[in-house]
């Protein structure tokens, strides 16, 4: 069974940092892309990040550009998201899905951003 | 950047009704689309990849068409599972995604 389980969430400063962990069993994580997706409570779905199998080829939404680096490690089978200068506009359930089409989702983690 | 909109935001109907919901695209997406559904306090559920085709596990009353802007997704007899919201989600050429706003199917 595909399992995605994302972990690392909580409270952040305005400004702070948080690191985001998903790690994922059931299927060759190796050779599948993944994707970083948002939601804020009460709001709809916001794709924040992209990373190919074999992170070669990295996206991000205009929003977090420059603030926030994804990265995974295969032999690990997990995904990461270094969240940086973290602003209150990024509070939101940050899932992990599995790429290209995002056919497989974690049950996500709470991010709160607040003073 | 490419914009989804989905219409309407809100649709009441009955148990047993055909349900149609439309999402357009801001610029052509060929059929780089897929429909997701997602029920409060959980993980979307995909349902429809590559416009029209239907993901393993899911019930055949989830049928998905259209390509270029224009895509739907129909519900043919809608059941008491399916109250729920439901998102479009374009993957052009798989360097950007976008959702549109969501469209929550509530009970008439």
């Amino acid at each position: 069974e595909v399992q995605l389980v994302e972990s690392g969430g909580g409270l952040g400063q305005p400004g702070g940092s948080l690191r985001l962990s998903c790690a994922a069993s059931g299927f060759t994580f190796r050779s599948y892309s993944m994707n970083w997706v948002r939601q804020a409570p009460g709001k709809g779905l916001e794709w924040v990040s992209y990373i190919s199998s074999d992170t070669t080829t990295i996206y991000y939404a205009d929003s977090v550009k420059g603030r926030f680096t994804v990265s995974r490690d295969n032999a690990k089978n997990s995904l990461y998201l270094q969240m940086n200068s973290l602003r209150a506009e990024d509070t939101a359930v940050y899932y992990c899905a599995r790429g290209p089409i995002n056919s497989r989702w974690g049950q996500g983690t709470l991010v709160t951003v607040s003073s | 950047d490419i914009q989804m909109t989905q219409s309407p935001s809100t649709l009441s109907a009955s148990v047993g009704d055909r349900v149609t919901i439309t999402c357009r695209a801001s610029q052509s997406i060929r059929s780089w689309l897929a429909w997701f559904q997602q029920k409060p306090g959980t993980a979307p559920k995909l349902l429809i990849y590559d416009a029209s085709s239907l993901e393993s596990g899911v019930p055949s009353r989830f049928s998905g068409s259209g390509s270029g802007t224009e895509f739907t997704l129909t519900i043919s007899s809608l059941q008491p599972d399916d109250f729920a919201t439901y998102y479009c989600q374009q993957y052009n050429g798989y360097s950007t995604w976008t959702f549109g706003q969501g469209t929550k199917v509530e009970i008439k």
